[in-house]
């Protein structure tokens, strides 16, 4: 089966710098990545996501790319803030959407 | 629109017991799916349903059962309570097509164990 890897687990980065987070994945049948930000007691948020025909997804401060030959994407944020502090998932799936495999998380802190 | 709901948001079980976690959307999506999160290990998927009457199992089912009898629930199934079970449950349902598969979660059940 699927299976997601994610790093770092933790990130600390000061307030304007940028924040890269990378994932890999193992099944080549996977097409859809999402990305998710947990804040502390909450429940997971989409953020940003990226199909497999799709090389970058830009939203604002957020970015996602991906390389299917590497099977690898990554997440990024540029001029991060302190609200950016949360954990970070990474997730893939086959099909619509069914049977996520999520990445282990990464802890970002945005220090001011 | 209510979106995922769970109930209860919190629980303490001694071991063996039995108990149903509750999960509800108002959103007519199709697939809803169960998750456990435990500390350093992200999400792993317990059990799935792609609709009504439909489930399957996931990467961690042992010691949970799942129904969906209707598209707006899907309740999970503590048989006999473990401590191994201490968790925070959610709940998400996933919209179907479209630019994005977005899956919503629900606010999570936090289970405790004894």
């Amino acid at each position: 089966g699927e299976n997601v890897e994610q790093h770092p687990s933790t990130l600390s980065v000061q307030e304007g710098d940028s924040a890269v987070i990378k994932c890999t994945y193992s099944d080549s049948a996977s097409n859809y990545f999402p990305w998710y930000k947990q804040e502390l007691g909450k429940r997971p948020q989409l953020i940003i996501d990226i199909r497999s025909n799709v090389g970058e997804k830009k939203d604002q401060r957020i970015a996602v790319t991906l390389n299917k030959t590497a099977k690898h994407f990554s997440l990024h944020i540029t001029e991060t803030q302190p609200e950016d502090s949360a954990v970070y998932f990474c997730a893939a799936s086959i099909g619509y959407g069914q049977n996520f495999v999520f990445g282990p998380g990464t802890r970002l802190s945005v220090l001011p | 629109n209510a979106g995922v709901t769970q109930t209860p948001k919190f629980q303490v079980l001694k071991t063996g017991q039995s108990m149903t976690l509750q999960c509800a959307q108002d959103m007519n999506h199709e697939y809803m799916s169960w998750y456990r999160q435990d500390p350093g290990m992200g999400l792993r998927l317990i059990h799935y349903s792609v609709g009504a009457g439909i489930t399957d199992q996931g990467e961690v089912p042992n010691g949970y059962n799942v129904s969906r009898s209707t598209t707006e629930d899907f309740p999970l199934r503590l048989l006999s309570a473990a401590p191994s079970q201490t968790s925070v449950y959610f709940c998400a349902s996933t919209r179907r097509g479209g630019p994005q598969e977005t899956q919503y979660f629900g606010p999570g059940t936090r289970l405790l164990v004894l």
